[in-house]
């Protein structure tokens, strides 16, 4: 089946540092990949949708310049967290539709999230 | 974009059939319904997608009412590792965005 890959699963960093999250779709293209935050015992939030080659489409309220989202391959995408701050501690999450796998109507396959701490 | 409505929380046993129905009133003619489980600290992962009547897999069936206003996923003899949330999306197809709603937090008791 597809499998998406996230790397680092956990990352502890200290405020005002930038760490780089790494989404891959190991066995498949992904034409369009999403960034999730999520926050403990709340649901999902979208962050942004990146598709690949084009710049990302961000959400209202989440920061371009501090979020940097960058799909520049059909497997790779990657979230930046910029200048980071205890604030920005949450469970980052992305997620994948590939291309031509049942086309448009596709499910999204997630990676297994990365826990980033900020002290 | 549908939103969603699901119910917060469920209890069920181990062994019994559980259903969670899903609310999504203004669904476009080309959504498709999906349903995903997530654990604590975990992707979320897939576990069903349907458009109409009834699908059913190796894990769950999901069932679709002919005005596809709502949807039901049911999972047969619940175990204990079924606790978890559990989340139905609508639309999303191809580059459109994929959002969340609440989701449903079931917990199966021995």
């Amino acid at each position: 089946g597809a499998v998406v890959s996230q790397h680092p699963s956990w990352v502890i960093c200290k405020s005002g540092t930038s760490v780089k999250i790494e989404c891959r779709s190991l066995d498949f293209q992904a034409t369009t990949m999403f960034w999730y935050r999520q926050f403990p015992k709340q649901s999902l939030m979208l962050m942004a949708t990146s598709n690949e080659g084009s710049k990302a489409t961000y959400e209202q309220g989440v920061e371009k310049d501090k979020f940097l989202i960058n799909h520049a391959s059909l497997t790779l995408s990657t979230l930046t967290v910029t200048s980071a701050h205890p604030e920005d501690s949450s469970f980052y999450i992305c997620s994948a539709r590939g291309s031509g796998q049942g086309g448009d109507n596709s499910p999204l396959h997630f990676g297994n999230g990365t826990r980033l701490t900020v002290t | 974009l549908a939103k969603t409505t699901q119910p917060i929380s469920m209890d069920s046993y181990e062994g019994q059939e559980v259903n969670i129905t899903c609310s999504h009133n203004n669904i476009a003619t080309n959504d498709y319904i999906t349903w995903y489980q997530q654990f604590p600290s975990q992707g979320p992962r897939f576990i069903i997608q349907g458009y109409k009547t009834k699908v059913t897999n190796e894990v769950a069936s999901l069932f679709i009412p002919a005005d596809r206003k709502s949807s039901t996923l049911s999972l047969p003899r619940v175990s204990l590792s079924d606790t978890a949330v559990y989340y139905c999306l609508v639309g999303g197809t191809g580059g459109f965005k994929t959002i969340f709603g609440a989701g449903t937090r079931l917990f199966v008791k021995a």
